[in-house]
């Protein structure tokens, strides 16, 4: 099984700050990655796939990259609607989300 | 804008059968694999099963022998089945669409989501 591991498991901080959330593959997995985020109470929604890919509506402070083992999120300029849990998911073989990455006020 | 919603029992009894059902509306089925996925309390995100809209299926190999996905897509819906709960299988069960992984036959990322259903299982 490929595993998902993300860092950090929680992250704080304030509106207009730059976040970057990592993930890691036990394997390569190429650019099957998205990301995905969810807030208390509802479903995920999907922001980021193929690596960097950005999913339609979703605005353009979100970006990803990486490629192989390790990847990266990125929040440039944090708003008051980004607060919430990030996952990611390898989609190379089966498909595993990590952990999650809680992102709260600081 | 397609839309996805469960429905099917909040309480089953250790032992018996959890089933939902998801219905799929302002889009077809043509072309997309059909998720489930779940979601333990305060834990993360582990797919179920799906089935594709061809009606081929594949399941989590740690669920493999008790679980079933079907579908109606006259009806617009799929199903799950699983077979034999436990307290563990608690969890709040997402529907999702997978789109296909390029140059594969299998689901990739997952764009669209249901509410989710909150399922206990408890005597």
């Amino acid at each position: 099984d490929i595993q998902m591991t993300q860092s950090p498991s929680t992250l704080s901080a304030s509106v207009g700050d730059r976040v970057t959330i990592t993930c890691r593959a036990s394997q390569s997995i190429s650019r099957f990655l998205a990301w995905y985020q969810q807030k208390p109470g509802k479903a995920p929604k999907l922001l980021i796939y193929q690596a960097s890919s950005l999913q339609d509506g979703v605005p353009s402070r979100f970006s990803g990259s990486g490629s192989g083992t390790e990847f990266t999120l990125t929040i440039s300029g944090l708003q008051p609607d980004d607060f919430g849990t990030y996952y990611c998911q390898q989609y190379s073989t089966y498909r595993t989300f990590g952990q999650g990455t809680k992102v709260e006020s600081k | 804008q397609v839309q996805l919603q469960e429905s099917g029992p909040a309480l089953v009894k250790p032992a018996e059968t959890l089933s939902l059902t998801c219905t799929v509306s302002g889009g077809s089925m043509n072309s997309y694999y059909w998720m489930w996925i779940r979601q333990p309390p305060g834990k993360g995100l582990e797919w179920v099963g799906f089935i594709y809209y061809k009606g081929g299926t594949n399941y989590n190999p740690s669920l493999r022998n008790r679980v079933t996905v079907s579908a109606d897509t006259s009806k617009s819906q799929f199903s799950l089945n699983l077979y034999s709960v436990t307290a563990a299988d608690t969890a709040v069960y997402f529907c999702a669409r997978g789109v296909p992984k390029e140059g594969s036959s299998s689901p990739g990322f997952f764009d669209y989501w249901g509410q989710g259903a909150q399922v206990t299982v408890s005597s």
